[in-house]
C-alpha cells in the first residue's frame, strides 16, 4: 500500500478481554516498530522487528504483551488480559533499512484502545 | 540512558511569526534525528532528517539544525501559518539501542 495501515483505528473492550492491533507496512520496508502513546504522554518504545533477526522486545512493558510478524510483512501486537492502563493509542512505523541507522521513519494513524 | 527533552511544551504565536522550537538529548553518540509533526488524532508525519554527519536540512519554510556535540537541534518555522498548528516532536535513534527516542513534543498554536 502507500502508507503504513493500522487496524482496527478504534478498539474498545473490557478489562480482562485480549485484544490484537494489525500494522500493515509499506511494502518492502524492513524494520518495523510499535510505539504506544498515553494521554499527555510521550511515545513509548516498545517493539522492534528488523528482518529476519530476533525482535527487540526491550520496551514490552509486562508478559501480557505479545507481537509477531509474519513474512516479514504484517505484524500483531497482541495484549492479554487487558487493564485500564493499557489504555493508549497503539502507533506503528515501519523503515526501508533493516540496519542500524534506519533513515526515514513512516507512522501509520494508530489503533486507539480504551479498556473499561 | 538516553533521553530527548522539548522546549516549551507549548506556544502561541500570531500569524507571520518566525519561530524557533528546542530539542535537547544527552547522549551525542547518535545516527540520525528527526523532526515529526502530529495533528491531533492522526499519526506522525516526518518533516526532515538530519543524519549525525550533517549539520543542517531545509524543506519550504521549515530549517532543522544538529549540533551533536552539544546535543541540541531547533526547528526553525518561517512565515508561521495557522495550517502549521500542531504537536512538532523530535527524536534521535542513539548507537546504544535500536528504537527511536522522542522527546514529548511542543505544541504550537497559529493564530490567524
Amino acid at each position: 500500500g502507500a502508507g503504513v495501515s493500522q487496524s482496527p483505528s478504534n478498539k474498545v473492550t473490557e478489562k480482562g478481554k485480549d485484544v490484537e492491533l494489525r500494522c500493515d507496512p509499506i511494502s518492502g520496508h524492513t524494520a518495523l516498530y510499535w510505539y504506544r502513546q498515553s494521554l499527555g504522554q510521550g511515545l513509548e518504545f516498545l517493539i522492534y522487528f528488523q528482518g529476519n533477526s530476533a525482535p527487540d522486545k526491550s520496551g514490552l512493558p509486562s508478559d501480557r504483551f505479545s507481537a509477531e510478524r509474519t513474512g516479514g510483512s504484517v505484524s500483531t501486537l497482541t495484549i492479554q488480559r487487558t487493564q485500564q492502563e493499557d489504555s493508549a493509542v497503539y502507533l506503528c512505523a515501519s523503515s526501508l533499512y533493516g540496519t542500524s541507522n534506519t533513515g526515514e521513519l513512516f507512522f501509520g494513524e494508530g489503533s486507539r484502545l480504551t479498556v473499561l | 540512558k538516553q533521553e530527548v527533552t522539548q522546549i516549551p511544551a507549548a506556544l502561541s504565536v500570531p500569524e507571520g511569526e518566525n519561530l524557533v522550537l528546542n530539542c535537547s538529548f544527552t547522549d551525542s553518540a547518535i545516527y540520525n534525528l528527526q523532526w515529526f509533526r502530529q495533528d491531533p488524532g492522526k499519526g506522525l508525519t516526518s518533516l526532515l532528517l538530519i543524519q549525525s554527519s550533517q549539520r543542517e536540512q531545509t524543506s519550504g519554510r521549515l530549517n532543522a539544525s544538529l549540533d551533536k556535540s552539544s546535543g541540541r537541534s531547533t526547528l526553525y518555522i518561517a512565515a508561521s501559518q495557522p495550517g502549521d498548528s500542531a504537536t512538532y516532536l523530535c527524536a534521535v535513534e542513539d548507537q546504544a539501542g535500536t528504537a527511536l527516542i522522542f522527546g514529548k513534543g511542543t505544541t504550537l498554536s497559529v493564530s490567524s
